[in-house]
């Protein structure tokens, strides 16, 4: 099993420009979740999906959009890079929600960390 | 509004020796805490996490103790090792449908020999 899978590792834009991080786990989970992450700020949650077809918003939505592909694939996009959205993201699935479970352990992938110049 | 404080940021601690983190948290309605490890580069993976119907939960090394009145948790590492060092995050959410994660800002571990 890979686990969650992030790509790309790195990436680089210019302000204005738009991307799509993108995100896959292998464990059947119900929920998955976007973070970023920034020195001193420890990870703070962007948007997150409970099931396949739904999604909401976390704590720092602003700027950002996400899709739930499948029960696989969740995607995260920014329209119009920020030099504020220079960060670290992960992508993370737990458990969480599924009929019989009551484990709330997330699973986190390796990162992507973005540069916005 | 940070939910979550975590002290101390930073923390040196020779071999041997016995780590603490402190965490705080203000949302009553929080009944998980766990605490998470990050080693450089690397996405961070789950330690130990506990319940509030219990006041300490140890596994190995690893030990949380909770106090639900204070609404304060910590996490003690005892006969810490160099290959403990790494940053670790306390965390708290409710259970049920997504249990959303909010962290604390970390402590970086440095364990000296």
């Amino acid at each position: 099993n890979a686990g969650v899978t992030q790509t790309p590792k790195f990436q680089v834009l210019k302000t204005g420009q738009s991307m799509t991080l993108q995100c896959a786990q292998d464990m059947n989970h119900n929920s998955m979740y976007w973070y970023r992450q920034d020195p001193g700020m420890g990870l703070r949650l962007i948007y997150y999906s409970a099931s396949e077809g739904t999604t909401d918003k976390g704590e720092v939505p602003n700027g950002y959009n996400v899709s739930r592909l499948n029960k696989r694939e969740f995607s995260l996009r920014l329209e119009s890079a920020a030099p504020s959205q220079t960060s670290v993201y992960f992508c993370a699935s737990s458990e969480a929600g599924t009929s019989g479970s009551f484990s709330y352990e997330q699973y986190f992938g390796p990162g992507t960390r973005l540069t916005v110049t | 509004q940070q939910q979550v404080k975590q002290s101390p940021q930073s923390l040196i601690v020779q071999k041997g020796g016995i780590s603490i983190i402190n965490c705080a948290y203000e949302n009553t309605a929080f009944d998980y805490f766990p605490w998470y490890q990050q080693f450089p580069g690397k996405g961070p993976a789950l330690l130990i996490a506990i319940r509030p119907d219990v006041s300490e939960k140890k596994e190995g090394r690893f030990t949380i103790s909770f106090n639900k009145s204070a609404k304060q948790f910590s996490l003690h590492i005892m006969d810490s090792q160099p290959g403990d060092s790494a940053t670790y995050f306390c965390a708290a959410s409710t259970t049920g449908t997504a249990s959303k994660l909010t962290f604390g800002t970390g402590t970086r571990l440095q364990v000296t020999l």
